[in-house]
């Protein structure tokens, strides 16, 4: 079965860029959006935006000043790029893929509705600070 | 945005029991809601997709049901491994309730 597993530096200084990848095994990227979530310490859950195989991506409004995501299908992997991290940033970062879904007009564009996140990474914690 | 209030916060329950934990939102999402259950140092783990239709390899004693803006999750007969976080999520514009905190009585 589809299995993921980040991969990263745990630990970030604050303006600086974090990086991390989700690797894909036992199946292809092909058909399917991949997601990156993540986990406040408080437990939190927060969506940080996606990526289809063909490189389109969309992002959480909150953060799209900061992010990146692409995709790398020869490698079966998918990174993260969150610029100028402050320690609020501070997480557990869950890469996923996003199965289920379809688009619909909302808002004078298409979005990527009616999905859910199955199956998860195993997270990897990201520690904000100097 | 879509504002979720899930409830409630915490919850206790003894092996056996049935308990019931909701999902509101702040506008309709027709059935765009999927619930997670989440164990100390794991990954959520999807239970039940589009409100009602349950994941594969998930336990029939956990059930969805709701459409619109209200939304139910229940765990009927609790075993020791159903204690754990669950977590709604709504699937329209993309965020996460609260979550349940479920603990042994």
């Amino acid at each position: 079965q589809v299995q993921l597993q980040e991969s990263g530096p745990g630990l970030v200084k604050p303006s600086e860029t974090l990086s991390l990848s989700c690797t894909v095994s036992g199946g292809s990227l092909s058909s399917y959006y991949w997601s990156w979530i993540r986990q406040f310490p408080g437990k939190g859950l927060e969506w940080i935006g996606n990526v289809y195989e063909t490189g389109s991506t969309m992002y959480n409004p909150s953060l799209k000043s900061r992010v990146t995501i692409s995709v790398d299908t020869s490698k079966k992997q998918f990174s993260l790029s969150l610029s100028s991290v402050t320690a609020a940033d501070t997480a557990v970062y869950f890469c996923a893929r996003e199965p289920g879904g379809d688009h619909e007009y909302i808002g004078g564009s298409y979005r990527y509705v009616g999905a859910w996140f199955d199956p998860w990474g195993q997270g990897t914690l990201v520690t904000v600070s100097s | 945005d879509i504002q979720m209030t899930q409830s409630p916060s915490s919850l206790s329950a003894s092996l056996g029991d049935t308990v019931t934990i909701t999902c509101r939102t702040s506008q309709s999402i027709n059935s765009y809601l999927n619930w997670y259950q989440q164990h100390p140092g794991k990954a959520p783990r999807l239970l039940i997709y589009a409100a009602s239709s349950l994941q594969s390899g998930v336990p029939s004693r956990f059930s969805g049901s709701g459409s619109g803006t209200d939304f139910t999750l229940t765990i009927n007969n609790l075993q020791a491994e159903d204690f754990a976080t669950y977590y709604c999520q709504e699937s329209h514009s993309t965020s996460f309730g609260q979550g349940t905190r479920l603990d042994i009585k």
